[in-house]
C-alpha cells in the first residue's frame, strides 16, 4: 500500500532558527494537506496543495509541492516556541475518502 | 467556532470488554471519520461514513469495530471485544465535502486503554 514518510523524526531547534520537514511518498500524491499536532492534542488542519510545483505561504510557513507531485515540504522561518508539536503531511487519492498521514516530524523548540 | 467534541476523554476497561466512543460532528458537516493514534506514532484511518453508511474502511477496521450514527447528531464508534493493541488515542473527525477539497476538523479524541 501507499507509505507516506517524512523526515527528519525529530528536531530540535534554537528559537530563531529555521526548520524543514520533508514528505516523500511511495506514489504520486493526489493532494497534500499539512497538519499541526501540538503535544496532547489533536491534529489541526494548516493547508491544502494541490497543483504541481504550488507554493504557498502562512506567515513564517512555506509550503511546496513538488514538480513530480511525489513530495512535499514545509518550512518554518525563524521559529518560536508556539510552533512546538508535530507536523504532518497527508495525501488523499482521488477516489477514496481515506487520508494516509505521513509519519510526521516533532519539532522541539528551544528558548 | 463549532468543534468536533468527543466522549470520554479517557476510558480504561478490561481485555474483552466492549466500548462505545461517542463524537458529535460539528453539525453541517456531511462526511465522518474514525482515525486512531497509537501513541507516539502516526495517525491512521480506520472508517469514513457518508449517507448513513460506510463509505470506506481499512484493514484495522475488522469485524471488532462498527460505526454507528444512531440520530441526527451523535456519530459512534463500537469495539466489541477490546484486545491490548486497541490502545490507543482515537480521534472524531468531520468534513463538509469530500476530503479531496476539504479539510478535516478533528475532534480532542478519546484516550483508551485496555488493560
Amino acid at each position: 500500500g501507499q507509505q507516506v514518510m517524512q523526515i527528519p523524526q525529530y528536531q530540535h531547534v534554537q528559537e530563531g532558527e529555521d526548520f524543514t520537514t520533508y514528505c516523500n511518498s511511495s506514489t504520486t500524491l493526489s493532494n497534500i494537506q499539512w497538519y499541526k499536532q501540538r503535544p496532547g492534542g489533536h491534529p489541526v488542519f494548516l493547508i491544502q496543495l494541490v497543483k504541481s510545483g504550488e507554493v504557498k505561504k502562512q506567515k513564517r510557513l512555506t509550503f511546496q509541492f513538488g514538480e513530480a507531485k511525489k513530495n512535499s515540504s514545509l518550512h518554518i522561518t525563524a521559529t518560536q516556541t508556539t510552533d512546538v508539536g508535530t507536523y504532518f503531511c497527508a495525501d488523499r487519492s482521488y477516489n477514496t475518502d481515506k487520508l494516509i498521514f505521513g509519519t510526521g516530524t516533532r519539532l522541539q523548540v528551544f528558548p | 467556532e463549532p468543534e468536533v467534541t468527543q466522549t470520554p476523554s479517557h476510558q480504561v476497561t478490561q481485555m474483552g470488554q466492549e466500548v462505545i466512543l461517542r463524537c458529535v460532528p460539528i453539525s453541517n458537516h456531511l462526511y465522518f471519520y474514525w482515525y486512531r493514534q497509537i501513541l507516539g506514532q502516526k495517525v491512521e484511518f480506520l472508517v469514513s461514513f457518508y449517507n448513513n453508511e460506510i463509505s470506506e474502511k481499512s484493514e484495522i477496521f475488522d469485524d471488532q469495530f462498527s460505526v454507528e450514527r444512531p440520530d441526527g447528531s451523535n456519530f459512534t464508534l463500537k469495539i466489541r471485544s477490546t484486545k491490548l493493541e486497541d490502545s490507543a488515542m482515537y480521534f472524531c473527525a468531520s468534513s463538509e465535502d469530500r476530503v479531496y477539497t476539504g479539510e478535516l476538523f478533528f475532534g480532542e479524541g478519546s484516550r483508551l486503554t485496555v488493560l
